[in-house]
């Protein structure tokens, strides 16, 4: 079982839907989440973090953690075609090997497009 | 504000070539810093990481190598590429301490031919 599950989609939707992206994960020792927003030929941008259960909201963006579930979840309000890219999860442990280290485990991401 | 560099951007190599790619940050000292390869179909493979000057830990074993000889620069290398290494190549920075988050470079697309 791999330890980020993530849909790779592609999810098409119109202008002004609601979007949700999710990932899945096996190891309850991930306690940090990240949202990245990948453009084609760009480097993955920071979305939004998180780090407790829960909603966590930003603008047109929620992100929604339950560890309970192993379960996370990125929504979308009022898309627009300038979100159409693709959506990296990403999670942490922290690792005691290495002072100050802290790795992040990513999902394959979701690609989104928003037709206007 | 933060930001980080990569270059070159995009580049083609044949096979058996060196390799040499650079990464720098400004506006903070002391990060933390990774390079990634991104794949079609494969998501991000953390290759390296760094915790300090001189300082590497390996994730993955291959035929690149990396260095960082100043606090806020990363170079990958590598002597001869293989077909295999051709990808998006991403380098990163986090703090070292108190938060999760890693903040990633424009990226370099590399070609190997």
């Amino acid at each position: 079982q791999k330890e980020v599950e993530q849909d790779p989609g592609p999810l098409s939707v119109p202008e002004g839907a609601i979007v949700s992206l999710n990932c899945t994960y096996s190891n309850s020792a991930f306690q940090y989440f990240m949202w990245y927003r990948q453009y084609s030929r760009k480097g993955p941008e920071l979305l939004m973090y998180t780090y407790s259960s829960g909603n966590k909201e930003d603008g047109r963006f929620t992100a929604q953690v339950d560890k309970s579930s192993k379960y996370i979840s990125l929504f979308i309000r009022d898309s627009q075609p300038s979100d159409s890219a693709t959506y990296l999860c990403a999670m942490s442990r922290f690792r005691s090997s290495g002072a100050g280290s802290y790795q992040l485990t990513f999902g394959k991401g979701t690609k989104l497009s928003v037709i206007p | 504000s933060q930001t980080i560099h990569q270059w070159p951007a995009t580049l083609v190599q044949p096979v058996g070539s060196p390799l040499s790619l650079e990464c720098t940050v400004e506006g903070t000292s002391n990060p933390n810093l990774y390079w990634y390869r991104q794949a079609a179909g494969r998501g991000l493979q953390l290759l390296f990481y760094s915790v300090g000057i001189g300082q590497i830990s390996s994730e993955v074993p291959q035929n690149l190598s990396a260095s960082r000889p100043q606090d806020r620069q990363f170079i990958l290398s590598s002597k001869k590429l293989l077909l295999s290494d051709s990808g998006f190549y991403l380098c990163a920075w986090s703090v070292q301490a108190g938060t999760y988050e890693q903040y990633f470079g424009p990226g370099t697309r590399l070609t190997v031919t």
